[in-house]
């Protein structure tokens, strides 16, 4: 059985702020990570898609870094607006199937 | 068009009712999900269509039924639900199925409570 972690499982920040969550998932049999925001009542958007080990990616102020052979992934949003409040999940891609962690919860305050 | 709707919003059905939900996307994708997620858990898969065939059946239930009447068209057909399988049924679809780099694209998901 996969299992995918998050942490923190929720997170209040000020605007401005910066902040990263992480995921972490077994190293083993890896075929890609996948990060979404979801807000409340809204659908699930796929943020990146990620395979390589060392990938980077980059999407305005958000951005995510993965590490296959220690099995983490870190997602970054620099400068925080209120309108980034949200749940944040990670997502093992597995021979078509998603393996959801629990996802980090941001509330960012004006 | 890259959205995939949802009917209906919000579901309330009795133990011995029989409801659908349904999902439908245009962007032209030959897979389509059905994922269940329950308060404060991950969503969960429970069904997977390739090219309308069922692929996978994660050892749901048969009171929850798939349907896959053709490329853009999904439906779950629900008999004799228990009140534990309230949750937010979730519809993706995706290009293909294959391997787990493929970027899945979501519904907003049906709230269904069982009473």
């Amino acid at each position: 059985i996969l299992n995918v972690e998050q942490s923190p499982q929720s997170l209040h920040v000020q605007e401005g702020d910066s902040t990263n969550f992480t995921c972490s998932f077994p190293s083993s049999n890896f075929y890609a990570l996948h990060w979404y925001r979801w807000e409340t009542a809204k659908s699930p958007e796929a943020l990146f898609v990620m395979t390589l080990n060392g990938d980077e990616k980059k999407k305005g102020r958000i951005s995510a870094t993965l590490n296959t052979k220690e099995g983490y992934s870190y997602l970054y949003i620099k400068g925080s607006q209120p309108e980034d409040s949200a749940t944040y999940l990670c997502a093992l891609g597995n021979t078509g199937k998603l393996i959801f962690g629990q996802g980090t919860t941001l509330q960012v305050k004006p | 068009d890259t959205e995939v709707t949802q009917t209906p919003k919000h579901l309330v059905m009795g133990m011995t009712n029989k409801k659908s939900l349904k999902c439908e996307q245009h962007m032209g994708h030959r897979a389509m999900y059905w994922y269940k997620q329950k308060a404060k858990k991950p969503p969960e898969l429970m069904f997977v269509y390739s090219y309308e065939k069922l692929s996978i059946n994660e050892s749901v239930p048969s009171r929850f039924s798939p349907e896959c009447p053709n490329s853009s068209l999904l439906n779950l057909h629900l008999h004799a639900l228990q009140p534990e399988d309230s949750a937010l049924y979730l519809c993706a679809s995706s290009q293909e199925v294959s391997g787990g780099a493929i970027e899945q694209f979501f519904g907003p998901g049906t709230r269904l409570t069982v009473l």
